[in-house]
């Protein structure tokens, strides 16, 4: 079965500052999808972006970039230009490439993001 | 706007009780999902649908029946063998289920407390 690690519980950043959220994976197949979703205090589950296994290009979006490392199981995400509305809690997923059962989401536990003024 | 609409935001159960929570979608989306979020957790999924009047359970379905008798609409009941059912819980949905790489999205969720 499929496994996702977030290693940090909370990370601290200055706002306009750079930050990196970690996140490692555990997965036999060789086809997936991944993905960083935000939660902000109103609990609403926000896409940030998303990175297709057989993609060697890291993902952007805009201020957030990714560090995929495909044989490391890697997954990390760079928040850049850091700003007050990026505080929330940051999840990590897996999906496999597979339909049915195998193609749903497994999460991380989280990391909570705080950003300084 | 297009969206995905759960309703009641709060709800307070009584021991012995079942409750419904409903999840609406206007995305046209195929598949819908209903994933269970604890304290400090990630998210757990509960049940999924990938058509209608289809539905397979979760990783955590004990306790809880759904129904998808219309792609727009996907209600979870909370029955009153679900031991411990003070969660919050999220609906989501995406596209075309023989794409599985396709983005979930999700609903802004609902608040569950045993009283």
């Amino acid at each position: 079965a499929q496994t996702v690690t977030q290693s940090q519980p909370e990370m601290s950043v200055q706002e306009a500052e750079t930050v990196t959220l970690s996140c490692t994976y555990d997965t036999s197949e060789s086809d997936y999808y991944l993905f960083w979703y935000k939660q902000p205090p109103s609990r609403q589950m926000i896409l940030v972006i998303r990175q297709e296994a057989y993609k060697q290009q890291n993902a952007t979006e805009n201020r957030f970039s990714v560090n995929f490392q495909k044989a490391a199981k890697s997954f990390s995400l760079k928040i850049s230009d850091s700003q007050l509305g990026d505080a929330a809690m940051y999840f990590c997923a897996y999906r496999s490439a597979w339909g049915g059962s195998q193609g749903n989401l497994i999460f991380g536990k989280g990391t909570k993001l705080s950003v300084k003024p | 706007d297009g969206g995905i609409t759960q309703s009641p935001k709060y709800l307070f159960r009584k021991e012995g009780q079942n409750v419904t929570l409903s999840c609406e979608q206007n995305l046209n989306h195929d598949a819908m999902y209903w994933y269970r979020q604890d304290p400090g957790q990630g998210l757990r999924l509960i049940y999924y649908s990938q058509i209608v009047n289809d539905f397979q359970k979760g990783d955590i379905a004990e306790g809880y029946s759904v129904s998808r008798e219309k792609k727009e609409s996907f209600p979870l009941t909370v029955t009153s063998a679900q031991k411990n059912p003070t969660a919050f819980y999220l609906c989501a949905s995406s596209p075309n289920r023989e794409l599985s790489g396709n983005t979930i999205y999700f609903g802004e969720g609902s608040w569950l407390t045993v009283v």
